[in-house]
């Protein structure tokens, strides 16, 4: 079965760039999606397509994908970007899979 | 405005079967492209996709619990139901519907509130 690889918790200064990570095998061949579930809500698509935004999501949200590593970057970060981070891709052999999560934190 | 709301019982008890009904609005699961999918995060946990059916009736489950699950339509009342069969106390979680749409990929691009299901005698 395929796996996602996230870290736990990453935190950036208020203002700065967070950038969390997704490992997995030769993930830069699949497409990678990214959530953000802030906490009591739902998770909401915030990356579609490894890099592409969808209606409403700040450009300061970016995506890239590239050998074993998907990337999630969130320029100037703000406090409202506290929240868990989840990454997600589709396989042939588990369908779709979702990463651990990363709690990011706003200092 | 394309809306997903799930709907059952907040407490079943072990090895009963439960039963969750999705009830949506905004888009039609006869469009081609798109499908509507069951997702649960145990308290504290991740995210677990379990089960999803497409507009041409197409329907994927997750390998781990697909002996346990069944996903079914009724088109004309815009609703997905899902039964999961021998529920156990590690069953307890927030169970999510989502919507499909390949425009977006293979991604959950709208997302009901959850509904939370312990599982406790």
């Amino acid at each position: 079965s395929y796996e996602l690889t996230q870290p736990l918790s990453v935190s950036v200064a208020l203002g700065q760039t967070a950038r969390i990570t997704c490992g997995g095998n030769n993930i830069g061949s699949k497409n990678v999606y990214w959530y953000q579930q802030k906490p009591g809500q739902a998770p909401a698509l915030v990356i579609y397509r490894n890099s592409n935004r969808p209606s409403g999501i700040p450009e300061r949200f970016s995506g890239s994908n590239s050998g074993n590593t998907a990337t999630l970057t969130i320029s100037r970060a703000q406090a409202g970007d506290e929240a868990d981070y989840y990454c997600q891709v589709w396989d042939s052999s588990t369908a779709w899979v979702f990463g651990g999560g990363t709690k990011l934190t706003v200092l | 405005q394309i809306t997903l709301k799930e709907s059952g019982p907040t407490l079943v008890t072990p090895t009963q079967t439960l039963t969750l009904t999705c009830t949506f609005s905004g888009f039609s699961l006869s469009t081609s492209g798109v499908g509507v999918g069951w997702i649960r995060q145990p308290p504290g946990k991740a995210l677990e996709w379990l089960a999803l059916l497409y507009w041409d009736d197409d329907k994927r489950y997750s390998p781990s619990l697909k002996n346990r699950l069944t996903i079914t339509k009724d088109t004309s009342k815009n609703q997905v139901v899902l039964t999961m069969t021998n529920m156990d106390p590690v069953d307890t979680a927030t169970y999510y519907c989502a919507r499909a749409y390949t425009q977006h990929g293979d991604s959950f691009d709208y997302w009901g509130q959850g509904t939370l299901v312990t599982v406790s005698s």
